[in-house]
C-alpha cells in the first residue's frame, strides 16, 4: 500500500543553519504531497503542498520539491529560526488510496540560540 | 465553525469503561478522517467518512472501536471496553473534497486520553 518514510528525528540545529528533512514515498498512482508542522501544543497545521511532479511548494521560508524519479518529497529551509522548532509530517494522498492520508513519522526539529 | 473543533480535549478513564470523543468539522467539509497518534509515534489512520457513510474502515484496530457521522457533520468515535494501550492523542481532520489529491485536510487540536 502507500507509504511515507521520513528521516528519523531528533534533529537539533543552530538558528540560521540550513535545513532538510528527507521523505520519501511509495504509491501506485499519481499522489499528492504535503507537509504538516506539529508546534508545541498545537494541532497540525499544513505547511505546504505539491500536487504533481515536478511542482514546489513553499511557505515560511520552506521549500519541497516533488521527484517523481526519487519518489521525494526533501523539505528544506535555508535558515531555520528558533521559531521553526515543531514535529514535521510528510504525508501523501491520492494513489489506488485516494481518499485518505498517509503520514510519516514525523521529525522533530529543535533550533538553538 | 472557523476550524475543527473536538471533545473533550482531555479525558481520564479506567480500564473496561467506554469512551466517546467528538468531532465538529469544517461546516461544508464533506470529508472527515480519525487519525490516532500515539506518544512519540506518527500519525496511525483509523477511519475516514465521505457524507455519513464510511468507505474504508481499515485502519480500526479492533472491534472495540466505532464511529459514526450524523447530518454529514459531527462524528463520534467510540471506543468500548478501553485498554491501557489505547492511551493516545485522538485526532480528527476534515477536508473539502474526496478524491481530490490535492485537497488539504485541517486538523482539530486533538482528544488526549489516558486510560488508567
Amino acid at each position: 500500500g502507500d507509504s511515507v518514510t521520513q528521516m528519523e528525528g531528533p534533529v537539533t540545529l543552530s538558528e540560521e543553519a540550513f535545513l532538510t528533512i528527507n521523505c520519501t514515498y511509495t504509491a501506485t498512482g499519481y499522489p499528492s504531497l504535503f507537509w504538516y508542522v506539529q508546534y508545541p501544543g498545537e494541532g497540525l497545521q499544513l505547511l505546504l503542498k505539491a500536487t504533481k511532479a515536478d511542482d514546489k511548494g513553499s511557505n515560511k521560508g520552506f521549500e519541497a520539491t516533488y521527484r517523481k524519479e526519487t519518489t521525494s518529497f526533501h523539505l528544506e529551509k535555508g535558515s531555520v529560526q528558533v521559531s521553526d522548532s515543531a514535529v514535521y509530517f510528510c504525508a501523501l494522498r491520492g494513489g489506488l488510496q485516494n481518499n485518505d492520508m498517509r503520514f510519516g513519522a514525523g521529525t522533530r526539529l529543535t533550533v538553538k540560540p | 465553525g472557523a476550524g475543527v473543533s473536538q471533545s473533550p480535549s482531555n479525558k481520564v478513564t479506567e480500564k473496561g469503561k467506554d469512551v466517546e470523543l467528538r468531532c465538529d468539522p469544517i461546516s461544508g467539509h464533506t470529508a472527515l478522517y480519525w487519525y490516532r497518534q500515539s506518544l512519540g509515534q506518527g500519525l496511525e489512520f483509523l477511519i475516514y467518512f465521505q457524507g455519513n457513510s464510511a468507505p474504508d474502515k481499515s485502519g480500526l484496530p479492533s472491534d472495540r472501536f466505532s464511529a459514526e457521522r450524523t447530518g454529514g457533520s459531527v462524528s463520534t468515535l467510540t471506543i468500548q471496553r478501553t485498554q491501557q494501550e489505547d492511551s493516545a492523542v485522538y485526532l480528527c481532520a476534515s477536508s473539502l473534497v474526496t478524491g481530490g489529491p490535492g485537497a488539504a485536510q485541517y486538523f482539530g487540536p486533538g482528544t488526549r486520553l489516558l486510560v488508567l
